[in-house]
């Protein structure tokens, strides 16, 4: 149960887009397609931006989307927003039963 | 209005025990899958265990098995953890979460757990 591999950071400028990587194994996020993403401001608690890899909750700007390749997903913002910046986790199923976070990675709107 | 709102946090000591609590309103309860996820000051988020919907099936993170047991009461819409031999690693905010589709789609607050001497 070894935590997804994410940035520390990213920036970008408004209406830039950036991407946030999650790399893990061919044992979580290579092996399901069961990655989501939260969106964490200070403070606050995290909220869900993205699930099964690429599907959006209702509410969510498609701004947002969300992909895969091998074992690393990825999150990507288009048009950034100053109301973006935040922390952004991944998260991926592990199999048996476990579910594993990524570190996090601070999105900085410059 | 969904909302899960946690209590039972506190300071603790190394060894020491815990309840926490969520309550749970604005949706069938007992539909649902439930897990608790926590979050150590100024770090990551780490799930901590989930539950079923009738209380069947539960799963935990190695570090916590064996000495957390979450638990469910369908007819008062609440979820609990309960939390032994704690350690001062188990110090986070602890979060209550409804568990949809392999993913956590609402969240409450948080309660503060904190194991110190």
């Amino acid at each position: 149960q070894s935590a997804l591999t994410q940035p520390r950071s990213v920036s970008g400028s408004p209406g830039q887009s950036v991407t946030i990587s999650c790399t893990g194994t061919s044992s979580d996020v290579g092996g399901y397609n069961y990655v989501s993403w939260y969106q964490q401001h200070p403070g606050k608690a995290p909220k869900l931006m993205i699930y099964d890899v690429t599907k959006r909750p209702s509410g969510v700007p498609d701004r947002f989307s969300g992909s895969k390749s091998g074992n690393t997903a990825s999150l990507t913002i288009s048009g950034l927003q100053a109301e973006d910046e935040a922390d952004y986790y991944c998260c991926s199923y592990a199999g048996s039963y476990t579910w594993v976070f990524g570190g996090g990675t601070k999105l900085t709107v410059l | 209005e969904v909302q899960l709102v946690e209590s039972g946090g506190g300071l603790v000591q190394p060894g020491g025990s815990l309840r926490l609590s969520c309550a749970a309103s604005g949706f069938t309860f007992s539909s649902y899958w439930m897990a608790w996820v926590r979050q150590a000051p100024g770090k990551g988020l780490e799930w901590v265990a989930n539950i079923k919907q009738d209380g069947g099936e539960k799963y935990y993170v190695d570090s916590v098995k064996g000495r957390f047991t979450i638990s469910r009461d369908n007819a008062k819409n609440s979820l609990y953890l309960q939390m032994n031999t704690l350690r001062a690693e188990d110090t986070a905010l602890y979060y209550c979460a409804r568990w949809v589709a392999q993913s956590l789609t609402v969240w409450g607050q948080g309660t503060l757990v904190t194991v110190s001497s």
